[in-house]
């Protein structure tokens, strides 16, 4: 799987747009973006994940450069429950036994 | 909405002693996993598991460890002989057959920690 970077930490505040950044410059054609995040020790938690197109849920857009070599998360308005560590993942969408490896994330606090 | 859930919340163990944590992956799904967290680290994944049998397992997932699914709902780890720095948070996750969207849903976790 690529390896991806991203910022150890970033401030948002509440009710702004959280950007959060992530480079994969080695990725490849077939490799998925996956964001997951983690709330306080809790299990992560899937955010959302794309290929190419950009793709938006109920709790967030994800924005893939056309080259594929970085991707944006961005929580349109976000809440002091945001306060997570966020991790992007870049992994192939294969069958089972597939693990996901998560780096060290960045931390995001929301404050109020 | 179904999710992992993870018995017991908090396990306490002498080293030595076997462990069994308990995970109840969402009903509908296939595809099984245990991941670990060492107090300020990284998640890391210890393996995975379809059709009753073992897919992967990374290096940490030595002879200590093994899992089983003993009914159609319970995904169990066992650890036989626990040592100090298997103390973490162990996480069970589930994913079903959708090989395009590989979501991965994880429970809350089972705190160990080894005496």
């Amino acid at each position: 799987d690529a390896k991806t970077t991203q910022p150890p930490s970033m401030d948002c505040a509440e009710g702004r747009a959280a950007n959060l950044p992530c480079n994969h410059s080695t990725i490849s054609g077939n490799e998925y973006v996956y964001w997951y995040r983690q709330i306080h020790s809790q299990g992560p938690q899937y955010i959302i994940h794309g290929l190419k197109n950009n793709e938006t849920n109920e709790m967030a857009s994800l924005i893939i450069t056309e080259d594929r070599k970085s991707s944006t998360l961005i929580l349109p308005h976000a809440t002091l429950r945001d306060t997570a560590v966020y991790y992007c993942i870049v992994r192939v969408a294969l069958g089972a036994g597939n693990m996901l490896t998560f780096g060290g994330g960045t931390r995001l606090m929301v404050k109020p | 909405e179904p999710e992992v859930t993870q018995t017991p919340s908090h396990q306490v163990t002498q080293m030595g002693q076997e462990v069994i944590l308990r995970c109840v992956p969402i009903s509908n799904h296939l595809y099984f996993y245990w991941y670990r967290q060492i107090l300020g680290q990284k998640v890391e994944f210890l393996v995975s598991f379809y059709n009753n049998e073992i897919s992967e397992k990374s290096e940490i997932f030595d002879d200590q460890f093994s899992v089983e699914r003993p009914d159609g709902s319970n995904f169990t780890l066992k650890i036989r002989s626990t040592k100090l720095e298997d103390s973490a948070m162990y996480f069970c996750a589930s994913s079903d057959l959708d090989l395009t969207a590989y979501e991965q849903y994880f429970g809350p976790g089972t705190r160990l920690t080894v005496t």
